[in-house]
Parts: structure tokens; sequence; C-alpha cells
């Protein structure tokens, strides 16, 4: 089957650096995405990637190892802001995105 | 309009009641997307449109239709609510260029009694 797994909650603090992680098995692969949502809204769009290592966008980053099915998301100088759930997503061979349940980002002042 | 659009924004329906829930993009996308959010669980696809005049079944369609008459439309109907059925929908689309990035609508809460 699909598989696609993240840490459920994480806590970090204003100022820090946290990295969220995705481990996945799928049938097939064409592209990892993560998403951000805040509670009671959708998902918003953060970054892609198709081949492997890191792709920087100002304070987030996101790190791709397709022989190791590893994907994480790095985000510096944590903001209150960044509170939310961040969701990873693999698209299949069918071109289909499956998604992770998501990570719930608590941050602490 | 700029993005999607979903209508209602909130649907509280009595089992056994029909029911469509409406999405509209005005991005010119060829794709759109149905899935359902669960608490504990991932978006889960229910149908999906690669181009206007098709559609195709995603991982739980079961109690669902849809319909892509054009390409900015994409409504998905519940013939007959059930309880299981209470769930956040939200519609996506995507271009077929480049990353196939999907982009969402706003999203419809519906409770089923």
């Amino acid at each position: 089957g699909q598989n696609i797994d993240q840490p459920t909650e994480m806590t970090a603090t204003e100022g820090a650096i946290v990295q969220i992680n995705c481990t996945y098995q799928t049938s097939g692969f064409n592209g990892l995405f993560w998403y951000q949502q805040h509670a009671g809204e959708a998902p918003t769009f953060l970054s892609y990637n198709v081949l492997d290592g890191l792709e920087e966008k100002g304070r987030f980053s996101s790190f791709l190892s397709r022989s190791k099915g590893y994907s994480y998301l790095l985000l510096k100088e944590l903001q209150m802001k960044d509170s939310a759930s961040y969701l990873c997503a693999v698209r299949d061979s069918n071109y289909q995105l499956i998604w992770g349940a998501g990570t719930k980002l608590i941050i602490k002042p | 309009i700029a993005g999607i659009t979903q209508a209602p924004t909130s649907q509280i329906l009595a089992a056994g009641r029909r029911m469509t829930l409406r999405c509209t993009q005005d991005m010119r996308h060829n794709a759109m997307y149905w899935y359902r959010q669960d608490l504990g669980l991932g978006l889960r696809l229910i149908h999906y449109s690669n181009t206007a005049g098709t559609t195709g079944k995603g991982e739980v369609p079961d109690g669902y239709s849809v319909s892509r008459a054009n390409t900015d439309d994409f409504p998905l109907t519940l013939a007959s609510a059930v309880p299981s059925q209470t769930s956040v929908y939200f519609c996506a689309s995507s271009d077929s260029d480049g990353s196939g990035t999907q982009y969402f609508g706003p999203g419809t809460r519906l409770l089923v009694l």
C-alpha cells in the first residue's frame, strides 16, 4: 500500500529552527509537495521537490532524498504565525497526490 | 474572482437528503479535484477531472458524483447523505504544465445528522 508518515505534533520556540520529517512509500514518485494549513483554513502551497537536494525559499527550505523515501521541511527564525499544520504529499505513478495526516506545529514564545 | 471559490461555506444536512457542493475556478486550470479532510487523516481524493468533459474516481468515491461540463466548474453531489459524510470538503485545481501544483478553495464544512 501507499503510506506517508509524519510526526503528529511538534513544539518549538519563537526564533528557533524546526525540522519536520516525512517518509513515504508510494507506487511511483513524481514529486513531493509541502503545504501549510492554518486551523480552519485551506492548505496553501509551500514547496515542491522532484530532484534530490535542498530547495530554499526564504525562511523555509525543503529537502528530498528519493533513494531513502525521505523529505524534510526546515523552518528558520520561527514566528508565531508559523503555528499551523504542515502537510507532506507525494505524487504517485498515476499523478495523484497521496497525503500525510499532517504535522501540527506549536510555536511557544 | 481570483482563485477558487466554494459554496456553501458550511451546511447542516439531514441524512437522506441530496446536496451539491459548488466549486468554481477562474485560473483556467485543466485539472480539478475534490478532497475530504477528516481529523487525524490525510486529505483523501474523492473524484478528479483532468480536463473538461472527463472525470475519474479517487480513493473514496462511493456516495459521491461529479460532473465537469466546462473548465471553470466542478460540482460535487451527495445523492443521499449519510452521517459518515460529515467532513470538510476541499476543491482544488492545477495546471497541466510544470509541477502541477494544486491550489485549494476555502472549503465547505458539512455536518450530516
